[in-house]
């Protein structure tokens, strides 16, 4: 069983929707990143968080360290959000210097 | 933008020959990664820097070393490439320090062993 699991693994929605992408951890974690990769493109981190929730532009990010879940929200979707949006924790056992990977959630917003 | 530069960007081989990728980075940061990415994995790590000559194995390292002579510069070295190894590379870095667990990855390497 991977230590970071995402769900769902393709989505797919029509522009303005409200889209929402799921994290799951199994182990204790020091920080939660979520990164985006457009198609042929390379990897942009958009949040790093610890607690609580951060919000940038139409991306909001949450996470629940009691739950170990984390929550990928976007708002007013635009075509442009397409991409593949990767879920990655900082293992308190693996320490700081390692990320550990979900197998990341392809978004395609449809105009 | 972290000044991360991988070259070659698009490699085609042969089985049993050696490549050598290479990456580049211009803000002196202290962690320097190689990751392969393939369908239905995600990222995984190769190999990682955490200073000039100072390296260590990641999780899928069987076929792969790296050197790190510079700073600035992080290879990684197929000695004899076979086509499991045909995958896009990424190099990534971080800053040492509490805090700064944000890593900033390169453009890719698209690598096809045939």
């Amino acid at each position: 069983k991977n230590e970071v699991e995402q769900s769902p693994q393709n989505l797919t929605a029509q522009e303005g929707e409200f889209i929402t992408i799921n994290c799951s951890y199994s182990v204790g974690i020091s920080a939660l990143h979520w990164l985006q990769q457009h198609p042929g493109g390379g990897i942009v981190s958009l949040f790093m968080l610890s607690s609580g929730k951060k919000k940038h532009g139409r991306l909001i990010a949450t996470i629940n360290i009691q739950e170990k879940h984390s929550s990928l929200h976007i708002t007013a979707s635009h075509p442009r959000d397409s991409a593949v949006y990767i879920c990655a924790v900082t293992s308190l056992i693996q320490g700081a210097q390692k990320l550990v990977f979900g197998q990341g959630t392809r978004l395609t917003i449809n105009p | 933008d972290a000044g991360i530069t991988q070259s070659p960007r698009h490699k085609v081989t042969e089985t049993g020959t050696p490549v050598t990728l290479r990456c580049h980075q211009t803000e002196n940061h202290r962690y320097m990664y190689w990751y392969r990415q393939d369908p239905g994995h995600g990222l995984r790590l190769i190999h990682y820097s955490y200073g000039v000559k100072d390296t260590d194995k990641g999780e899928v390292s069987d076929g792969y070393s790296v050197s790190r002579s510079k700073t600035e510069d992080f290879l990684l070295t197929l000695e004899s490439a076979t086509s499991s190894q045909t995958s896009v590379y990424f190099c990534a870095v971080k800053e040492a320090g509490q805090g700064t667990d944000t890593q900033y990855f390169g453009p890719g390497t698209r690598l096809t062993v045939l």
